[in-house]
């Protein structure tokens, strides 16, 4: 199975900041990156696939790089919905993997 | 809009067989792909396996011994079944539509999730 690992496991931030979340695999997966964010309660969302592709509905403020092993989801401008967890995962092949997941909490 | 909802018994006995099904509205199960997800507190966020609408299935090899998926088209449903539970099968479910297929480039993700079933193994 690809491991994938994230960092930080957790941070504090406020409403405006640009918060950056990084994802690593275990080995090469080219750019079959996709990352979600999940809500106690709600259904989870996808935001970017693909690595950088934005989902349709997702605010322009989410974005995605990376390619290869190391991977970034950046909020330009935190606000205050966006308080939630953050998975990556990876699509290169079977079984898909999911990271442990970020929480980003308010400051 | 498409919803899709988890529903089933929330506990089930140790070495029984959980089942869930899963209710698609406001769209159609074909031409799509769909998998079934749990997120539990030891294991974070585990993809269980996808059955496309014409039946073909890939599961997750850790799991492989013990599951089933399938699909009923009549009645815009999934379902799964996992026997032989144990407490570490306590988890949430979730069901997704995929969208995936084989090829080359294609990116597979899960771009619709139901809010989830949480199901715990206990006597």
């Amino acid at each position: 199975d690809v491991q994938m690992t994230q960092s930080p496991s957790s941070l504090s931030a406020s409403v405006g900041d640009r918060v950056t979340i990084t994802c690593r695999a275990g080995r090469i997966i080219d750019n079959y990156l996709n990352w979600y964010q999940l809500k106690p309660g709600t259904a989870p969302k996808l935001l970017i696939y693909g690595a950088s592709s934005l989902q349709s509905g997702v605010p322009s403020r989410f974005s995605g790089s990376g390619s290869g092993t190391d991977f970034t989801l950046t909020i330009s401008s935190l606000q205050l919905e966006d308080f939630a967890t953050y998975h990556c995962q990876q699509s290169y092949t079977p079984p898909f993997t999911f990271g442990p997941g970020t929480k980003v909490e308010i400051k | 809009q498409v919803q899709l909802q988890e529903s089933g018994p929330r506990l089930v006995k140790p070495s029984e067989t959980l089942s869930l099904i899963c209710s698609v509205s406001g769209g159609s199960i074909s031409p799509y792909y769909w998998s079934w997800i749990r997120q539990s507190p030891g294991k974070g966020l585990e993809w269980i396996g996808f059955i496309h609408y014409t039946g073909t299935t890939n599961y997750n090899p850790s799991l492989q011994s013990r599951v089933t998926m399938s699909v009923d088209t009549s009645k815009n449903q999934l379902s799964l079944t996992l026997k032989s539970v144990t407490a570490a099968d306590t988890a949430v479910y979730f069901c997704t539509r995929d969208h995936g297929g084989y090829g080359a480039n294609v990116v597979w993700y899960f771009d619709l999730w139901g809010r989830g079933s949480l199901i715990t193994v206990s006597s």
